[in-house]
């Protein structure tokens, strides 16, 4: 089975910083089939980017992302106080046919 | 714009099924893939089984053939059944669409781009 790992597992930033979160894979992941999410206390999560580097619909183009085979990133610049979520980053296709990495919780001081 | 509400029961006894229905507007379910995850208390995010079409329905190894989803086409309505569930399946539960979109590669992604706002199942007697 495919295992994500997320790192790191606390940011810590302060506004108008960038945060660079990385999303690690156990196997090779078709960029076609990696996503990012965001999830804010009691809400369910938001797709923020799909296929690597697609952003969602309404998506504000401070967040990136990128990478390719294992390694991918979701950075994100000019960081806001709304920014402060737990971020997931999802694969689709190996097995089990849909996995999520631990997250990475940002902080924004 | 797609919205998602979800229902069921907040307390399921051991041993007993869990049922859940996810109501769809603003799409039909027969337009897209459909799926049902949930979240552990201060957990990560678990897939739980995706619709694809009726004769195709996928669901997480993990759970060891024990989910089922179906839809009801007549009410635009996604379900899940969970059974012989035990306290390790509380958790916040999710219906979620899976959306594949087609990249310039030509090649699909698949995501889930809206959700139902969650129900909090407990397992307990």
């Amino acid at each position: 089975d495919i295992v994500m790992t997320q790192s790191p597992g606390t940011l810590s930033l302060s506004p108008g910083e960038s945060a660079t979160l990385s999303c690690r894979a156990s196997q090779s992941v078709s960029s076609s089939y990696f996503a990012w999410y965001q999830q804010k206390p009691g809400q369910p999560p938001r797709l923020l980017i799909y296929g690597t580097s697609h952003r969602a619909t309404g998506v504000s183009d401070r967040f990136t992302g990128s990478g390719s085979g294992t390694d991918f990133t979701l950075t994100i610049s000019r960081l806001e106080p709304e920014d402060s979520a737990v971020y997931y980053c999802q694969q689709y296709g190996s097995s089990p046919l849909l996995s999520f990495g631990p997250g990475t919780k940002v902080h924004i001081k | 714009q797609v919205h998602l509400h979800q229902s069921g029961p907040g307390l399921v006894k051991p041993s007993e099924t869990l049922s859940l229905t996810c109501s769809v507007s603003g799409d039909s379910v027969n337009s897209n893939f459909w799926s049902w995850l949930r979240q552990s208390p201060g957990g990560g995010l678990e897939w739980i089984v995706n619709f694809f079409d009726n004769e195709n329905s996928v669901s997480n190894p993990s759970l060891q053939s024990r989910a089922a989803i179906s839809v009801e086409t007549s009410k635009n309505e996604v379900s899940l059944k969970l059974r012989s569930v035990t306290a390790a399946d509380t958790a916040v539960y999710y219906c979620a669409r899976l959306r594949e979109t087609l990249l310039w590669s030509g090649e699909s992604s698949y995501s889930f781009d809206s959700w139902g706002q969650g129900l909090m199942v407990t397992v307990s007697s």
